[in-house]
């Protein structure tokens, strides 16, 4: 199964907003609502931002929103802040796997 | 509060078996799925497989030939074994849990393939 495609970095200046792309196919992105989306920082576990596309699970800001167009997810940071710099990864179901993407690297300007 | 923490050997040598454990508190084991996801140094995240309390498994179609996830209901744990590990299985080892979206994590084991 082949990984997601997710742009390498993304940047943005505090207070601004930034969208993350993760672009699959019909067969996991586009055919199914199982797309979920992790932040990673240095040295550290992932943590889980989205479920199901768009819903957030409680604790996560509501800076963080997830959605959904064909066969592309996208993760959007809206304010952002220092802190929201780390890698992020998206998943998708894909029927016989669970597929992630390569990872964005996130810069806060 | 869910903690899950992996353990096992942190070196491996080539053609033997790699073997984790995940040990769960704060949750019952047999409250949701479980997972194995792993991290090669530098690279991104791979789904390894998951079980559910009754031992339902599914693995991924990559490793399904050398992985074997397990349960243990009664010490809240879950396990993994990969067979015939080469340098291209060193990485972080993470359990999870869930199946398909992983709100609770382990804080990872690294381990390293070599002789």
């Amino acid at each position: 199964q082949s990984a997601l495609t997710q742009p390498a970095s993304v940047s943005g200046s505090p207070g601004q907003s930034i969208t993350i792309s993760c672009t699959g196919t019909s067969s996991d992105v586009g055919g199914y609502n199982y797309v979920s989306w992790y932040q990673q920082h240095p040295g550290k576990a992932p943590k889980l931002l989205i479920y199901d596309v768009s819903n957030r699970p409680s604790g996560v800001s509501n800076r963080f929103s997830g959605s959904k167009s064909g066969n592309t997810a996208s993760l959007t940071i809206s304010g952002l802040q220092a802190e929201d710099e780390a890698d992020y990864y998206c998943n998708s179901y894909a029927v016989i796997s669970y597929v992630f993407g390569g990872g964005t690297k996130v810069t806060v300007l | 509060q869910v903690q899950l923490q992996e353990s096992g050997p942190g070196l491996v040598k080539p053609s033997e078996t790699l073997s984790l454990t995940c040990s769960v508190s704060g949750d019952s084991i047999n409250s949701d799925y479980w997972s194995w996801l792993r991290q090669p140094p530098g690279e991104g995240l791979e789904w390894i497989g998951y079980i559910s309390h009754s031992g339902t498994t599914k693995y991924s179609p990559s490793l399904k030939s050398r992985v074997t996830i397990s349960v243990d209901t009664s010490k809240n744990q879950f396990s993994l074994k990969l067979d015939s590990v080469t340098a291209a299985d060193t990485a972080m080892y993470y359990c999870a849990r869930g199946a398909g979206w992983y709100n609770y994590w382990g804080q990872g084991i690294l381990v390293t393939v070599s002789s």
